[in-house]
């Protein structure tokens, strides 16, 4: 079953603006990624969180995580056109396996 | 990191027929993992691939459907038997380089439609 729940579904902005994706989960977590994917091809590994850690960023990449509320976010600045793609979350639990959530269809406008 | 293909890219088959995914890793490596994306939907992994053992399944996916082989560390092949036009997704490989559920290198995903 699924355990990441994104939201919003569909987000669309404009070029330069920053676009924020929330994630929630419902079970006890090791770590928490985010991909990215263009075009239904494979998916591209943005950037990893460990339970234990609360903000971490990645270039133009920041991702927050809060175990008491089982959410985090990814928060993505000065978006460019290039970044449109669906955006999913997936924890990692105490197995080896990632569940991933529904995802968010981020659309930057030029 | 980890470079993957996957063959074929991209395929149309016809109901009842069967269709065999590969697989290549560019490194050995522990853990392989079959995904499928139903059209507009997330991920759903289909089975771990073990090399030298049978695949382990999930809940909902049988062997006999989704019959996987893992001949060495660097190559699987997956194969979806007895098509319908239910099974037309993406069907993706994956690698994870660490054994602890951290980060999984992608492969580019075979999509296929089945009429």
């Amino acid at each position: 079953s699924q355990q990441g729940e994104e939201d919003p579904q569909a987000l669309s902005i404009q070029e330069g603006e920053n676009a924020t994706m929330n994630c929630s989960y419902k079970t006890s977590i090791n770590n928490l990624q985010w991909y990215r994917q263009n075009s239904g091809r494979g998916l591209v590994h943005l950037i990893l969180i460990r339970s234990n850690e609360r903000e971490k960023h990645s270039g133009r990449l920041r991702v927050t995580l809060d175990t008491s509320k089982k959410s985090s976010s990814l928060l993505i600045t000065a978006s460019r056109a290039a970044d449109t793609a669906s955006y999913f979350c997936a924890t990692g639990g105490s197995n080896y396996k990632l569940t991933f959530g529904k995802g968010t269809l981020l659309t930057v406008n030029p | 990191s980890a470079v993957i293909s996957q063959k074929p890219s991209r395929d149309i088959c016809q109901r009842g027929t069967s269709l065999t995914i590969q697989c290549q890793v560019d490194s050995q490596v522990t853990m392989m993992f079959w995904y499928r994306q139903q059209p507009g939907q997330s991920l759903t992994l289909i089975a771990t691939a073990n090399q030298g053992s049978e695949a382990t399944y999930e809940s909902g996916f049988v062997i006999d459907k989704f019959p996987i082989s893992r001949p060495n560390l660097t190559f699987s092949t997956l194969t979806v038997s007895n098509m319908s036009p239910e099974d037309s997704s993406i069907y993706l490989c994956s690698v994870e380089l660490t054994g602890g559920g951290e980060t999984q290198y992608f492969g580019p995903g075979t999509r296929l439609l089945v009429l």
